[in-house]
């Protein structure tokens, strides 16, 4: 059981808008930035958001962040079908005092 | 441009230590913490801790506390990751990511990953 909350899968098709849930609580998502994780198969996760809504250079602007209280979202416009991979979510958390990850979501582009 | 090369893929048998590490590059290897990540085959990840390369200061998950140590070598700009008593659950790929300049900042750059398998 992850400490924050999303869903196990999502789906669109080329040139859709996709958006996945990360929810969590006041001493992870409320109180720090959010970071936006994407892990194609075999490969290591490479950051995609950091600081809630901010993109890393190379990162195109089709994926966009955002927060709302315990809350943050990820969405991805104008899908491709090399978009298709698992989405992880992550922020530190105060009480544990440790990073908290999502459980992931399989994204598939139909 | 930052880069985290890890060791090589280790298989050891229940109850053995492994040691994984972490040479890091491209920019100033103390002023940016350091944090270990696990992922099981088929799972998500999990964070099992972090150190501060400047005064070797360490968090650890409780979960793996009691059995995983953290050190860094300033000299060589690495940092090492032993976990001991391993069980067949510990069959991961063991990630280092580098940090922010404070604790509470997720990972942001990744290492290739290391397959630590445990097997009799």
């Amino acid at each position: 059981q992850s400490v924050l909350t999303q869903p196990p899968s999502a789906s669109g098709t080329p040139g859709q808008r996709v958006t996945i849930s990360c929810s969590g609580s006041r001493s992870n998502i409320v109180s720090n930035f959010v970071n936006w994780y994407q892990q194609l198969p075999g490969t290591a996760p490479k950051l995609l958001i950091y600081s809630n809504n901010q993109r890393p250079s190379g990162v195109p602007d089709r994926f966009s962040g955002s927060k709302s209280g315990a809350s943050a979202s990820l969405a991805i416009s104008g899908l491709q079908s090399e978009d298709e991979a698992d989405y992880y979510c992550a922020a530190w958390d105060d009480s544990l005092n440790g990073v908290v990850f999502g459980g992931g979501t399989k994204l598939t582009v139909l | 441009q930052v880069q985290l090369v890890q060791s090589g893929a280790e298989v050891k048998k229940p109850g053995a230590s492994v040691t994984v590490s972490c040479k890091a590059s491209g920019y100033t290897f103390t002023s940016y913490y350091l944090h270990w990540v696990r992922q099981a085959p088929g799972q998500g990840l999990e964070w099992v801790g972090i150190i501060n390369p400047s005064g070797g200061g360490r968090v650890y998950a409780q979960k793996f506390q009691g059995r995983v140590t953290m050190t860094r070598d300033t000299s060589t700009s690495t940092v090492y990751m032993e976990l001991s008593s391993l069980r067949s659950e510990d069959t991961a790929v063991f990630y280092c990511a580098r940090g922010g300049a404070t604790l509470n900042v997720s990972p942001n750059y990744w290492g290739q990953g290391t397959m630590v398998t445990v097997s009799s």
